[in-house]
């Protein structure tokens, strides 16, 4: 079955980045968009972006870029989300998900910045 | 960006009974919406997607109706394990956008 495994959480310092992982297993990791989606303090979900394993093009939320990075490493059907300049406002949990129907979601990071 | 609208923000319901959560979208969707729940320290589960089809493995207590920008999901003969916050969310746009959540309790 599909399964996505998420990388443990991260305490971050203001300024700095944070780089994390969703494994992929289950489905052929090449043949579906891997979005990214932030939850902050248990409220509403917001969509940071997407990026297509097979080809690495990415779409993003306005609001997301120059913040987030998307890459994947196909040899272990891996996506990565790096969040650069942190600040407070980035605390959350983030969430990766494939496809364009959100189905599969995985357990989520989360993200603490504090000094 | 399209802007979700859901309402009510908080439900109270007794076991048994019928609840109808809405989500209003600020333009036409054309029926690309889905509806999650998530409960207390999960991921969000899909429900339901195209306003109406029901995920593999949801009870069919749930059911989506709507179109154009008007939707809405419906829970009948609500059940304990129903007590969650509900999300709905448009498809039919970049960026994809997510209702505030509707918190539902049982009375």
């Amino acid at each position: 079955q599909v399964k996505l495994l998420q990388s443990g959480a991260a305490l971050v310092k203001p300024g700095a980045s944070v780089k994390m992982s969703c494994k992929a297993s289950g489905y052929t990791f090449t043949d579906y968009w891997v979005s990214w989606v932030k939850q902050s303090h248990g409220k509403s979900l917001e969509w940071i972006g997407e990026i297509y394993p097979n080809s690495g093009a990415t779409n993003f939320n306005e609001k997301f870029k120059g913040k987030a990075t998307l890459t994947v490493d196909k040899s272990t059907s891996t996506a990565y989300m790096e969040l650069s300049r942190l600040t407070s406002e980035d605390s959350a949990i983030y969430y990766c998900t494939p496809s364009h129907w959100f189905a599969y979601w995985g357990q989520g990071t989360l993200v603490t910045v504090s000094s | 960006d399209i802007q979700m609208t859901q309402s009510p923000a908080s439900l109270s319901a007794s076991l048994g009974e019928t609840v109808t959560i809405e989500c209003l979208a600020s333009e036409d969707i054309y029926s690309n919406l889905a509806w999650y729940q998530q409960k207390p320290g999960k991921s969000p589960q899909l429900l339901i997607y195209y306003a109406n089809s029901l995920n593999d493995g949801v009870p069919s207590r749930f059911s989506g109706s709507g179109s154009g920008t008007q939707y809405s999901l419906k829970i009948n003969s609500l059940q304990s394990e129903d007590v969650s916050i509900y999300f709905c969310q448009q498809n039919y746009d970049s960026p994809r956008t997510f209702g505030g959540g509707t918190k539902l309790e049982l009375k």
